[in-house]
């Protein structure tokens, strides 16, 4: 089955710290990744996408994302994490065998401590 | 530019009501989704159009649920009768995508979504 996993409900982080999200996925053929981030009470918001040519995509709000194909995973990371960024993180694949459906994983909380 | 529109934003009702959401997608897309959020999971297609017409309703209950988007533009997804079980966030997302079998780059822009409390 094609799926896409985020093996951390909750990621905490201080502030100006380093931070990492990760995501796994499991399809045939080659990805299209993409990251979006949910604050509360609003709706699912674009941050970047895989599609082709360089691994490490860089996204909305300091976000980038690296590609990485023998592993099987697209984790989202920033350098400095803000307190702004404290939402819920989604990571989503589209198979080589779908036209525009995709598939979301779970969700992982990322807090960040003042 | 303006983003995918969603109304209402809240709804309570009992079970066994009806209830409704209406979906305004960005101007010019060609696709519109309907998803299912879980408190606690990530959201769930229920059904997908290409233009007016339904591209995949797999997982739509199909014996309570129902959606319609007659012009083309913007959708109505209905429940009825509601159960306990629907009360979730429901989230409608557009795209460019214009169709064909051919995989598509675009991406998807939600809206602020639809919670639905069902008592």
């Amino acid at each position: 089955a094609q799926s896409v996993a985020q093996p951390e409900d909750q990621v905490n982080v201080a502030e100006g710290n380093p931070l990492t999200v990760k995501c796994t996925y499991s399809v045939s053929g080659n990805p299209y990744l993409f990251w979006y981030v949910q604050y509360p009470n609003r709706g699912l918001q674009f941050l970047l996408k895989y599609i082709t040519g360089d691994n490490l995509v860089k996204g909305s709000y300091g976000f980038e994302a690296e590609f990485n194909k023998s592993q099987t995973s697209f984790h989202l990371k920033k350098p400095s994490a803000l307190v702004s960024d404290s939402a819920l993180y989604f990571c989503a694949v589209r198979p080589y065998s779908s036209a525009s459906k995709i598939i979301f994983g779970s969700g992982t909380r990322l807090s960040i401590r003042p | 530019e303006a983003g995918v529109a969603q109304s209402p934003r809240y709804k309570i009702i009992e079970k066994r009501q009806s209830v409704a959401f209406w979906c305004n997608p960005i101007s010019g897309h060609a696709t519109l989704y309907w998803y299912q959020q879980i408190l606690g999971q990530g959201p769930k297609l229920l059904i997908q159009f290409q233009n007016n017409g339904v591209v995949d309703d797999s997982q739509l209950p199909k014996d309570r649920f129902s959606a319609e988007r007659l012009k083309g533009v913007d959708s109505t997804l209905k429940i009825q009768p509601a159960k306990l079980e629907d009360s979730a966030v429901y989230l409608c997302a557009s795209s460019l995508a214009s169709g064909g079998t051919r995989r598509s780059t675009d991406t998807q822009y939600f809206g602020p979504g639809t919670r639905l409390t069902v008592l």
